[in-house]
């Protein structure tokens, strides 16, 4: 089975501290992807890379940077914390291709004050 | 850029009646997928499709995906307590590259025993 796995399930930082969440997949999966999960606005693609120090923008990757120097490790940055990125977020990979579903990572539930 | 969306929001049946959430792309999609998100949980896999008016069936479920390629819908006969959850869809255009998939808001399903 695929495994996704994300370095913590809740997590409360400040305003203004940077933020490191973490993801390792143990699959050889070549794509991964980082989410948001807000009410009402589905998820929504933050980054993604499809090999070892490869990366795109995704819908909406204000505020954030990724970090990928391990196949079966991408990192979720938040250079500066704000209380709008409160929020989900989901972590997936997949093997590369138009054709492959995604594995996702039970979520980091982060809350900024 | 290529948006997906999905009606209705929130779908409240009783037990044993049927659920139908729609799935409508701005684009020209080149497969769709579907993924269920239990409560607490994380979106998993549910099926995919690839061609033009492409129907199919796991159990109680029906899956289907327009003759243009923009729409698809999830079916779900006789719902059972167990239905209970968020029901995304996610297309990929294409355009795009690598795996990347626009999700759908998500239809969330509660279900009246």
């Amino acid at each position: 089975d695929v495994k996704v796995t994300q370095s913590s399930r809740y997590l409360v930082k400040r305003t203004g501290e940077k933020v490191f969440l973490e993801c390792v997949q143990d699959m050889d999966h070549e794509n991964m992807f980082w989410y948001r999960q807000d009410p009402g606005l589905g998820l929504r693609l933050i980054y993604f890379s499809y090999d070892v120090k490869m990366k795109e923008k995704g819908d909406i990757p204000e505020g954030y940077s990724v970090s990928r120097e391990k196949k079966e490790r991408f990192s979720l940055i938040l250079e500066s914390a704000s209380t709008n990125q409160t929020s989900m977020y989901l972590c997936a990979s997949s093997l590369r291709g138009p054709v492959y579903e995604q594995y996702f990572g039970p979520g980091t539930r982060l809350t900024v004050t | 850029g290529q948006q997906v969306m999905q009606i209705p929001q929130y779908q409240h049946v009783q037990e044993g009646e049927d659920f139908t959430t729609y799935c409508n792309s701005s684009t020209t999609l080149s497969n769709i997928q579907w993924y269920k998100q239990r409560p607490g949980g994380h979106p998993v896999f549910l099926i995919q499709l690839v061609k033009s008016g492409e129907v199919k069936k796991q159990k109680r479920l029906t899956f289907q995906f327009g003759e243009a390629k923009k729409n698809s819908s999830l079916h779900i006969t006789a719902t059972q307590t167990t239905d209970v959850g968020t029901y995304f869809c996610a297309g990929k255009g294409g355009g795009t590259s690598y795996g990347k998939l626009t999700f759908g808001q998500g239809t969330i399903l509660t279900v009246h025993p």
